[in-house]
C-alpha cells in the first residue's frame, strides 16, 4: 500500500468552478499537512499549511484535514486560469532522531479554462 | 523569503558522463535535500544533509552521491549517468527544528531537468 495516494488527473474545469483536490494516507503518525502548487517548469511552492484536523482558509483556498479518515482536501473557489498548475499534497511527522519525515503525493494536474 | 537556487535548469548529458547539480540557499538553513520528480511517482528523496559534511541516504540513493562542503551549498553528483536518471531534480532546504513555526516546511528551487542520452 502506498503511503499517500493522490489522483494524478488531469482535471479540467471552467473558470469560476469550485475545485476539489484530495489525498489519502496510511500512517496515522503524520501531524502536519501541506499543499504545494507547482507551475510548469518551476519548483513546488507552499500554498497551504495545516496542523491536526479541521479547516483552514486563505482567500479562495481552503485546506481540510480529517485525521480519523486519513483524508486531506484542498478546495479552490472561483477558480482562475492562473490556478492551472500541479497540486501536490504533503504530510510530515517527527522522527525519533529529531528530524522530520515528509512524503508527497504524485500531484494532480489542474487546468482551468477561460 | 528563503531563496534556493539551482544554477543548471536544463542539462543534456551522455550515458557514462559525470554530472554535477549545484544548489545554493541563502537563509543559513542546516537542512538541505535532493529529490527527483517523475510523472506518476511524485517526489522521491535521494539524499539529505543536516549539517556541513554530513549526509544521509534517502529512499533512492543508488547511483547518486552528494557533497556539502559549505552550509549554503549542496551538490548532487551522478558518477556515471544512465538513461534511467533522466528526470527533474529538485533541491530544497528547511529551517532547523528549533524554529517552531513551520520547521518542517520545505522551500524548493526551480528544478534541474536532466536528460541522459
Amino acid at each position: 500500500q502506498k503511503e499517500v495516494e493522490q489522483d494524478p488527473g488531469p482535471l479540467s474545469v471552467p473558470e469560476g468552478a469550485i475545485v476539489s483536490l484530495n489525498c489519502t494516507y496510511s500512517n496515522s503518525a503524520f501531524q502536519y499537512f501541506m499543499w504545494y502548487r507547482q507551475y510548469s517548469r518551476k519548483g513546488p511552492e507552499l500554498l497551504m499549511y495545516t496542523y491536526s484536523s479541521g479547516n483552514k482558509e486563505d482567500g479562495r483556498f481552503t485546506a481540510q484535514v480529517d485525521k480519523s479518515s486519513k483524508y486531506i482536501s484542498l478546495f479552490i473557489r472561483d477558480s482562475q486560469p492562473s490556478d492551472s498548475a500541479t497540486y501536490l499534497c504533503a504530510m510530515s511527522r517527527y522522527l525519533n532522531t529529531g528530524g522530520f519525515k515528509t512524503i508527497f503525493g504524485a500531484g494532480t494536474r489542474l487546468f482551468v479554462k477561460a | 523569503d528563503v531563496k534556493v537556487t539551482q544554477s543548471s535548469r536544463y542539462l543534456v548529458k551522455r550515458t557514462g558522463e559525470k554530472v554535477f547539480l549545484e544548489c545554493v540557499q541563502d537563509m543559513d538553513h542546516e537542512n538541505m535535500f535532493w529529490y527527483r520528480q517523475d510523472p506518476g511517482l511524485g517526489l522521491r528523496l535521494i539524499y539529505f544533509s543536516y549539517d556541513v559534511k554530513m549526509k544521509e541516504k534517502g529512499d533512492i540513493p543508488e547511483g547518486y552521491s552528494v557533497s556539502r562542503e559549505k552550509k549554503e551549498r549542496f551538490s548532487l553528483i551522478l558518477e556515471s549517468a544512465s538513461t534511467n536518471q533522466t528526470s527533474m531534480y529538485l533541491c530544497a532546504s528547511r529551517p532547523p527544528r528549533t524554529e517552531l513555526s513551520r520547521a518542517n516546511v520545505l522551500t524548493f528551487g526551480a528544478g534541474s531537468r536532466l536528460t541522459v542520452l
